[in-house]
């Protein structure tokens, strides 16, 4: 079955700092979608970066990067230099091929310090 | 241009009521997705349409829920019976279709059974 593992319940980074929130998935399926969401405590679901199974590039959506490895199963999410406003729950979720059901991981609270 | 909207905002109902969850998606957009978040958890898949049909229904917890979409626009979600753990915070996604585009998300129903 479908999984997505979220290991950091809560990541502090310095303001500026560059942080990586941690991703891992379980398919048997080849072809599938990685994404990563934000949601601020207003509650609301920003998409951020999309990493599709076959592409052989990170994608990167200015300060967002996707450290895709396939191998390994992993998916992580690094923001550059860091902002206050980047304080929220992430979420990386993945939909496969097989259906359009999405599954998402339980997140990652990340605390931006000044 | 308008995102995606949901209606009500909030809603109180007591244990064994019916209910109506509404989702007006993106003018355009042939995918629609319900989810059910609950709280300090990602969302969890209920239901995906495309246009009007539900192609994935397999995250309807069970017969109690229900959801249409008539007109391959507006979208209706349906509780029978409600109980206390049905309480949630009930999201409506809206994409132009396909595992490669990111979904926008409405700002949520909160459901609470009493």
């Amino acid at each position: 079955a479908q999984k997505i593992t979220q290991t950091q319940p809560g990541m502090f980074v310095q303001e500026k700092e560059a942080v990586t929130l941690d991703c891992t998935y379980d398919t048997s399926d080849q072809s599938y979608g990685l994404f990563w969401y934000k949601q601020p405590s207003s509650g609301e679901m920003i998409f951020l970066i999309y990493q599709g199974s076959y592409d052989e590039q990170n994608a990167t959506e200015g300060r967002y990067s996707l450290n895709f490895q396939k191998a390994r199963k992993s998916a992580n999410l690094v923001i550059s230099a860091s902002q206050l406003g980047d304080s929220a729950m992430y979420f990386c979720a993945m939909v496969y091929t097989g259906g359009f059901k999405t599954i998402f991981g339980a997140g990652t609270r990340l605390f931006v310090k000044a | 241009g308008a995102g995606v909207s949901q209606t009500p905002s909030n809603k109180v109902t007591e244990k064994g009521k019916y209910v109506e969850l509404r989702c007006d998606p993106i003018s355009g957009h042939t995918a629609l997705y319900w989810y059910r978040q609950s709280l300090g958890q990602g969302p969890e898949f209920l239901i995906y349409f495309q246009g009007t049909g539900a192609a994935d229904d397999s995250g309807l917890p069970n017969d109690r829920f229900f959801a249409v979409r008539p007109e391959g626009s507006v979208s209706t979600l349906k509780i029978q019976r409600t109980e206390r753990g049905d309480s949630a915070v009930y999201l409506c996604a809206s994409s132009l279709g396909g595992v490669t585009y990111e979904q926008y998300f409405g700002p949520g129903t909160r459901l609470t059974v009493t």
